[in-house]
């Protein structure tokens, strides 16, 4: 059965890198099929569709965050990272890790962590 | 981006009645080439990630109980829970991944009459 683990800093300081990790155990992140994808929800609002990285290594991202968002593998840890530059009050929220079908739909998610923005 | 728009914002509902969400997508998320719609709905409860209910519009996720349906095409989606449980209480998200970025809507809560 597959799990996902998200870790890292639970504050950031404004202006920043936001970095986090996503820990895959009982399959591979480089399992045909799947779109390792990270979803961040604001406080009390919806949820909001950050990017991915593919079983193949190719890499997206929300065109609403710019040029700030780096997506990255390492299959030798089958872990996945995001990290968030130049970071504001208003990238605090719970960031999700999940296993993304190659449909688009996500079947499997992290637990979240909270990252806060602040001095 | 398309946009995803649910009804109500929140909904109370009696227990063993029935409850109905609507979602609306601001296109059609109905793709041609394999005739399926690219919308998806998920249960989230307090203090946990969401949870996968339904896929393609209208597949059940394995272990998600009957109880649970979907159904639309094209722009207007519908997820029903037949009779209402005390665990179904949550809120509720559609999401299209039709195209990228893949949004959601924002979000039904459920609540108990």
């Amino acid at each position: 059965q597959v799990q996902l683990q998200e870790s890292g800093p639970g504050l950031v300081k404004p202006s920043q890198t936001l970095s986090l990790t996503c820990t895959v155990s009982g399959g591979s992140i480089s399992s045909g099929g799947y779109y390792w994808t990270w979803i961040r929800q604001h406080p009390g609002k919806g949820l909001e569709w950050i990017g991915y990285i593919s079983y193949s290594g190719n890499t997206y991202h929300n065109p609403s965050l710019q040029s700030r968002v780096t997506i990255s593998g390492d299959t030798s840890k089958n872990q996945f990272s995001l990290k968030l530059s130049s970071v504001t009050a208003a990238d605090t929220a719970v960031y999700y890790c999940a296993r993304v079908q190659s449909g688009g739909f996500g079947d499997v998610w992290g637990q979240g962590t909270t990252v806060t923005v602040s001095s | 981006d398309i946009v995803m728009t649910q009804s109500p914002d929140s909904l109370a509902v009696s227990l063993g009645e029935r409850a109905t969400i609507n979602c609306k997508s601001s296109q059609s998320v109905l793709y041609s080439s394999n005739n399926k719609n690219h919308l998806a709905w998920y249960q989230q409860k307090p203090g946990q990630p969401p949870k996968l209910l339904i896929y393609w519009a209208s597949t059940r996720e394995s272990g998600v109980p009957d109880r649970f349906s979907g159904s639309g095409s094209g722009t207007d989606f519908t997820l029903t829970i037949s009779s209402l449980q005390a665990e179904d209480v949550a809120v509720y998200y559609c999401q299209q991944y039709y195209t990228t970025p893949y949004t959601f809507g924002q979000g039904t809560k459920l609540e108990i009459k």
